[in-house]
């Protein structure tokens, strides 16, 4: 069965310093990894998305995750942190039925 | 660009009451799913429906719980006699097929008193 687990539950960083939020998963075959954003009392918005094509994959808003098959793992990377970027953020895998199974989220706060 | 919407934004409703919450998907999308986030927990899957039948559906997905496309734009789910573990935000999405990518909408709040 797929799953993912995100490593941090919460992550705090200045602003304008890099930001890295960490998953990994488990499956049994190639998966599709998706990260989502939450901000405070809106609905998912889905930042990228890896389905096999290039490893590393860039999202919006300045972020890319890349996927490291030895490692089973799909970071969320961004060089410089905005103010903006506070949200809650979750690291998806997708499983063979295309329904999507969830990490529990890490909370990213953004210090001025 | 095209959204999914869902209404009403929150929901408040007695223990044992019927409620439903709409959807309603992107127009050229085929899959429809319902999600749901109780609060400080995950978000889990509860179903999938495509030509107008559920796909698949999770254990939390019992007798309680329904869903319909009743016309050609809205997805609901009817939650027959609610819980007060009910309570959660529940979040509906839809793809395309054959395109993996999910887009959901704002979610409803819904809150069992």
């Amino acid at each position: 069965a797929q799953s993912v687990t995100q490593l941090d539950s919460h992550v705090s960083v200045s602003e304008g310093t890099p930001v890295l939020l960490r998953c990994n998963y488990s499956s049994s075959y190639s998966p599709s990894l998706f990260w989502y954003v939450q901000h405070p009392n809106k609905g998912l918005q889905l930042l990228l998305k890896y389905t096999s094509a290039a490893t590393l994959v860039k999202g919006i808003n300045g972020f890319e995750a890349e996927f490291k098959k030895s490692e089973t793992s799909f970071h969320l990377t961004k060089p410089s942190a905005h103010m903006s970027d506070a949200a809650e953020y979750f690291c998806v895998v997708m499983d063979s039925s295309y329904k999507l199974i969830f990490g529990s989220g890490t909370r990213l706060l953004v210090r001025p | 660009e095209p959204e999914v919407t869902q209404t009403p934004s929150h929901q408040v409703t007695q223990m044992g009451q019927e409620v439903i919450l709409r959807c309603v998907p992107i127009s050229n999308h085929l899959y429809f799913y319902w999600y749901r986030q109780i609060l400080g927990q995950k978000v889990e899957f509860l179903v999938s429906f495509y030509n107008n039948e559920i796909s698949e559906k999770s254990e939390i997905f019992d007798d309680q719980f329904s869903v319909e496309r009743p016309d050609g734009s809205n997805f609901t789910l009817k939650i027959r006699s609610t819980k007060l573990e009910d309570s959660a935000m529940y979040f509906c999405a839809s793809s395309v097929p054959f395109n993996n990518e999910q887009f959901f909408g704002p979610g409803t709040r819904l809150t069992v008193l």
